[in-house]
Order: C-alpha cells, then structure tokens, then sequence
C-alpha cells in the first residue's frame, strides 16, 4: 500500500502571499498524482492531474509539478477563496488513496 | 449539465447492510471508470472503490475488501455500492465520482455526498 504525507498540515498566509504544499509517496508512483481543494461542507475539486496538468477551469495560479516520491502544488497568488483544505491523490495499481490534508488558513 | 447525485444513506445497526446508488446524469456513463470516496466526520478523504467503465475491473481500498461491492448498471445510468457487516468506523459521508477516464486514475466530477451513520 502506497502512503501519501502531506506537509506542513496547517499553512497560515495572507492573500497574495505564495503557497507551497507538499506530498511525499512511500514508494515511486511515477507521474500518478493528483490534488483537489476542499471547502467546508462541500465536495472536493480536482485542481491538478498528472502531477502537473491543470484540470478544465482550474486558475492558473495553481501548478503542480514533482514525480517520483515528491510533489508540489504551488498557489502563486492566494486569493480569499483559495483557504480550503488541499488533498493528494495517487492511484498506483489502480488502487487509490489520499494524504492527510493540508489547510490553508489566513 | 453533468451531474452525479448519491442515495441510500441513513442510520443502521452495525452487522447490517446498507445499499448505496450515484444517479448520472448530462454525460455517457458507459465510458467513464466510476468511484467511491468517503469521509468520516471531521476527517480526510478516503479512497472506497472503483469499477472500469464496462465492469470488468474493480479494485477496493484494504478497509472494505470483502464486505463493500462496487457495481454498475450503464443502461440505467446508476452506479452502486452494497455495504455489508457495517461497523462504527464505516460511518461518513459517501461520494461517488467519475475518473477522468475509462479507468481508474483521478476524479473530475463528484457527487454532493450520502451520508451513512453505523450506530447501534
């Protein structure tokens, strides 16, 4: 089973400020990778798949790049709308799982 | 416009079963791989189950193998998760969402969630 730590697990910044969050994977899971964004009482969002392609109607101040066991998912300019919890998704063998979460707070 | 709306949810004794349905809608569901992603209150997302586009591969997370089955119906446009011998720890909220492809990859489109409480 491939296990996925995201770090740091709570990012306290301002609007306009850069975010930087990272994933690590237990073992190599090539480009497999993929983030969503969380809000409150709502569904997830997928941002970013492949590691590194952004999904229809995404922003471009989100990018996400890394392979291997390390990833990043950067928010160049954080908006007011952009403070949610964060997730990673790997789907190595065609079994899924996600990491633990990363919130972006003001 | 594409839209997945889950069903089925409820309170339920643990040892018992519960059968959950995702209604699509606005997209061909016969070629899309479809999965199940839950959340226990308060905490992350977890990884349920998937099932290729025509049925022919499903894969389950280590937490549900042999009590959860994931099915399908394509000519009714409804995907399924029968839930058996439920236990405390299965209680959260349910999502179902479609793959980016035939597959099991990443999720692009999600349900609004059912929500599933294991109580005795």
């Amino acid at each position: 089973e491939i296990v996925l730590t995201q770090s740091p697990a709570t990012l306290s910044l301002s609007p306009g400020e850069r975010a930087t969050l990272s994933c690590r994977a237990s073992q190599s899971i090539s480009s497999s990778l993929a983030w969503y964004q969380q809000k409150p009482g709502q569904a997830p969002r997928l941002l970013i798949y492949d590691a590194s392609n952004r999904a229809t109607g995404i922003p471009v101040r989100f990018s996400g790049s890394g392979s291997g066991t390390d990833f990043t998912l950067t928010i160049g300019s954080l908006e007011p709308e952009d403070f949610a919890v964060y997730y990673c998704q790997q789907r190595s063998n065609w079994v899924g799982s996600f990491g633990q979460g990363t919130k972006v707070e003001i | 416009q594409v839209q997945l709306v889950e069903s089925g949810g409820g309170v339920v004794q643990p040892g018992r079963s519960l059968r959950l349905s995702c209604a699509a809608s606005g997209f061909t569901l016969s070629t899309y791989g479809m999965h199940w992603v839950r959340q226990a209150p308060g905490k992350g997302l977890e990884w349920v189950a998937v099932i290729w586009f025509d049925g022919s591969n499903k894969y389950y997370a280590d937490s549900v193998k042999g009590r959860f089955t994931i099915s399908r119906d394509n000519s009714k446009n409804t995907l399924n998760l029968q839930m058996n011998s439920l236990r405390d720890e299965d209680t959260a909220v349910y999502y179902c969402a479609r793959d980016l492809r035939y597959s099991s990859s990443f999720m692009d489109v999600w349900g609004q969630g059912t929500t599933v409480s294991v109580s005795s």
